[in-house]
């Protein structure tokens, strides 16, 4: 399976940009990139996904390298509920539903 | 629209017991997807089930066996519990034909202790 490396933990304050990197140097042409995060106590929860177009949604944005061997997950104004461990995870495309692989995630931690 | 229910949540046990573990999925999916997590870890991928068959396994032992109902309902079984099996189990749904487009739903897990 095609590998993601994210930092361990980031920091950030309430109300501001938020940017969380994700290096994938080994993905394949039909990976999607997804990412999830998980607060406290609960499941992980979708938040967007890409393949080689920058995605935006109600929750965040998706930049995606030319050579997509990185993404960036923009949360454009933080809050505390933002405060979770986010995953960023290749898909297959190919078709039929695959099991995630999950990494150690990035801590985001947002300040009051 | 309930999303994915899972039970019970929490559950303690004794070493060497069995356990069963229940999801109910989100309403229009047909796929289950089953994970365990450790503390400080991620999510690990256990099997998946669609069609009532095991589509897909992960790196887990014979002892984690699971099954799927004609209602898409899906149970986690794990025999001879060992103490390393504590852990936060997650259920996951999605729809086989477009999980890649439209992701996966998670539960919120059932919280299992092995003493």
């Amino acid at each position: 399976d095609a590998k993601t490396t994210q930092p361990n933990s980031m920091e950030s304050n309430e109300e501001e940009p938020v940017h969380l990197p994700c290096n994938h140097s080994t993905i394949s042409g039909t990976d999607y990139i997804h990412w999830y995060r998980q607060l406290p106590s609960q499941g992980p929860e979708y938040v967007i996904h890409g393949l080689t177009s920058n995605v935006n949604n109600r929750m965040a944005s998706l930049a995606i390298a030319e050579d997509r061997k990185s993404s960036t997950l923009i949360l454009h104004r933080a809050t505390l509920r933002d405060a979770a461990v986010y995953y960023c995870i290749l898909l297959y495309s190919g078709g039929g539903a695959d099991g995630l692989t999950f990494g150690k995630g990035t801590h985001l931690i947002i300040q009051p | 629209d309930a999303g994915v229910t899972q039970s019970p949540t929490h559950l303690i046990k004794t070493r060497g017991q069995q356990v069963t573990l229940r999801c109910s999925p989100k309403s229009g999916h047909d796929t289950v997807s089953w994970y365990q997590q450790a503390l400080g870890q991620g999510p690990q991928f256990i099997f998946q089930y669609y069609e009532e068959e095991e589509r897909q396994r992960g790196n887990f032992p014979d002892r984690f066996s699971g099954h799927q109902f004609p209602n898409y309902s899906s149970e986690l079984n794990v025999n001879a519990l060992l103490l390393g099996d504590s852990a936060l189990y997650l259920c996951a749904s999605s729809l086989a034909w477009n999980s890649q487009t439209d992701g996966y739903t998670f539960g919120s897990g059932t919280r299992l202790t092995v003493v």
